[in-house]
């Protein structure tokens, strides 16, 4: 019983474009969420997070948007750079982390 | 180094072996946590330290799966009598408190193949 979902295991954006991943969940009772970045053969790293009292938080290139009623969130990346090439994971927070199963985001130049 | 480290980074073992997996979590980091991750899937959690005590061990997948933390520090993480389906990346992670909110830190992995 997966409560967070990442649908689309992989993401193909171009240089300088937006980029716009997402990540469901079910469990009314998340209140933190957090977004992850794993390159290959690394640990994931912490990237930008985002209480459920707010809907909106903006670090530099990244936002991080939470939908509560639809149970959604998303992370924006603009504007996308190969460097941001990674795997992608969400997390919900209740008591522990619940981790979704990626997106693989490619940026082409 | 002032990160997570984890050995071995790689472990290739015939199935029936036992394997233990280690793990170094940042200095003074109260909480440590093991996860798992097979191919495709997401990160699973398998269980959570805090100091030395483990709260929370519902993640562990089966009887053959133990760990332990001395010292507040080190973790070891033992898989009894491997089975090719505990091939996965084994990631640790600490963080300064067990809150839930606190920002994980992970190791790079253990890469663990059952022949």
């Amino acid at each position: 019983d997966q409560q967070v979902k990442q649908n689309s295991p992989s993401l193909s954006v171009q240089e300088g474009r937006i980029s716009i991943l997402n990540c469901d969940y079910t469990n009314s009772m998340f209140d933190y969420f957090l977004w992850y970045k794993k390159y290959p053969a690394e640990g994931p790293t912490f990237l930008i997070s985002i209480s459920s009292i707010k809907d909106k938080n903006e670090d530099g290139r990244f936002t991080v948007f939470l939908n509560k009623s639809a149970k959604h969130l998303s992370l924006h990346i603009v504007p996308s750079q190969p460097g941001d090439s990674a795997v992608y994971f969400c997390a919900s927070v209740f008591n522990k982390f619940y981790f979704g199963s990626g997106t693989k985001l490619n940026v082409k130049p | 180094g002032a990160g997570v480290s984890q050995s071995p980074s790689n472990k290739v073992t015939e199935k029936g072996k036992d394997v233990e997996l280690r793990c170094d979590p940042i200095s003074g980091h109260t909480a440590l946590y093991w996860y798992r991750q097979s191919l495709g899937q997401g990160l699973e959690f398998l269980i959570y330290f805090q100091g030395n005590s483990a709260p929370d061990k519902s993640g562990l997948p089966s009887d053959r799966f133990s760990a332990e933390r001395t010292g507040g520090s080190v973790s070891t993480l033992t898989i009894q009598r491997t089975q090719q389906e505990d091939s996965a990346v084994y990631l640790c992670a600490s963080s300064a408190g067990g809150g839930g909110r606190e920002t994980q830190y992970f190791g790079p992995g253990t890469r663990l193949l059952v022949l």
